[in-house]
This record gives structure tokens, C-alpha cells and sequence, in this order.
């Protein structure tokens, strides 16, 4: 199975500022890595596949760069609806997986 | 509008079992894989079962392999999972997912989620 190992666990931030959450991956898997937003008692919602394309809608605060086995999300200009958890997932390969997520808070 | 609507949580025993099913509108049903992912209260993401679009693709998270069957009924745009012998780490939220179009693996959007809770 292909482990998936973010960083930080979570991370503290203020309005405006930029933040970078790590994903990595215990094997190379190219490009197939998807960014996810989860609010609280709310469903997970896609923000950026294969690594670095964002979804339709998603604002462009939000971006993904990497491959391999080495991944980054970085949200620039952080406003109060963007402090969230964020979780990647690998599709190489079954089984799916994801990254154990990241707590933004404020 | 995508709509994933999952049914079928509930409280169940140890040992007993459960079906849920999701029900889909708004997209081209068996144009696309679908999923069931799962998340223990204040835990993250584990991914359960996926199937292809036409059924051709089956596979399971490692946890639930002989456990869980997940089918679905293109006819009626209905995805199901057939949870067995269940167990309290089964507890969860669990959410059906619809594929990225073309894709098999990469999980696009997601229903709102049922909750199974597993005690005596």
C-alpha cells in the first residue's frame, strides 16, 4: 500500500497570510494526487487533481505543485472560510489513500 | 446538480449486519466509478470499497475484504454496500463519491454522508 504523509498535522494562521501543507508519498506516484477541503460536519470538497489542476470553481488562492513522490498545497491570502482541514489522496493505485489531513486554524 | 444522497446508517450490534445505499442524480450514473469512504468520528479519511462504472473493477480497503460487498444498479442510479459482520472500528460516517470523469481512482464529489454506529 502507498502511504501518504502530511505536514504539519496542524498548522496556526492569521487572515492574509500564506500558508504550505507537504503531502508525501511512501513510492513515486507521477501526478495522481488530489487536494480535499473538509469544514466541520460538512463533506470533503475536491480542490486540485493531478497535482496541480485546480477544480472547476475552486479560487485561484489555491494552488498544487509536485510529483514523484513529494507534493504541495499552498493557499495564499487566507481568509476566515479557508481555515479548514485538508487532506490529499493518492489514485496510483488501490487501495486509495489519503494523508492523515491538516488542521488549519486561526 | 450532482446530488449523492446515502441512506441506510443506523445503529446496529456487533456481528449484525447493514446495507446502505446511495442514490445519484444529476450526472450520467454509469458514465462513472463510485466509491465508499468512511470517516470514525473526529478521525480522517479511509477509503472502503470502489467499483468501475460497469462493475468490470472491484476492490476493497484491506479492513473490510470479506466483509463488505459493493455493487450497483446502473438502472437505478444506486450505488449499495452490504456491510457483514460488523465491528465496532466499523463505526463511522460513511460517504458515497463519484469519480473524476474517465477516471477510476480519483474521487471528485462526495454525498453528505450516513452514520453507522456498531454497539450491543
Amino acid at each position: 500500500d502507498i502511504q501518504m504523509t502530511q505536514s504539519p498535522s496542524s498548522l496556526s494562521a492569521s487572515v492574509g497570510d500564506r500558508v504550505t501543507i507537504t503531502c508525501r508519498a511512501s513510492q513515486g506516484i507521477s501526478n495522481y494526487l488530489a487536494w480535499f477541503q473538509q469544514k466541520p460536519g460538512k463533506a470533503p470538497k475536491s480542490l486540485i487533481y493531478a497535482a496541480s489542476i485546480l477544480q472547476s470553481g475552486v479560487p485561484s488562492k489555491f494552488s498544487g505543485s509536485g510529483s514523484g513522490t513529494d507534493f504541495t498545497l499552498t493557499i495564499s491570502s487566507l481568509q476566515p472560510e479557508d481555515f479548514a482541514t485538508y487532506y490529499c489522496q493518492q489514485y496510483n493505485s488501490f487501495p486509495i489513500t489519503f494523508g492523515q489531513g491538516t488542521r488549519l486554524e486561526i | 446538480e450532482v446530488q449523492l444522497v446515502e441512506s441506510g446508517g443506523g445503529l446496529v450490534q456487533p456481528g449484525r449486519s447493514l446495507r446502505l445505499s446511495c442514490a445519484a442524480s444529476g450526472f450520467t450514473f454509469d458514465d462513472y466509478a463510485m466509491h465508499w469512504v468512511r470517516q470514525a468520528p473526529d478521525k480522517g479519511l479511509e477509503w472502503v470499497a470502489g467499483i468501475s462504472w460497469n462493475s468490470g473493477t472491484i476492490a476493497y480497503a484491506d479492513s473490510v475484504k470479506g466483509r463488505f460487498t459493493i455493487s450497483r444498479d446502473n438502472a437505478k442510479n444506486s450505488l449499495y454496500l452490504q456491510m457483514n459482520s460488523l465491528r465496532a472500528e466499523d463505526m463511522a460516517l460513511y460517504y458515497c463519491a463519484k469519480a473524476g470523469r474517465g477516471w477510476l481512482r480519483l474521487l471528485h464529489y462526495w454525498g453528505q454522508g450516513t452514520l453507522v454506529t456498531v454497539s450491543s
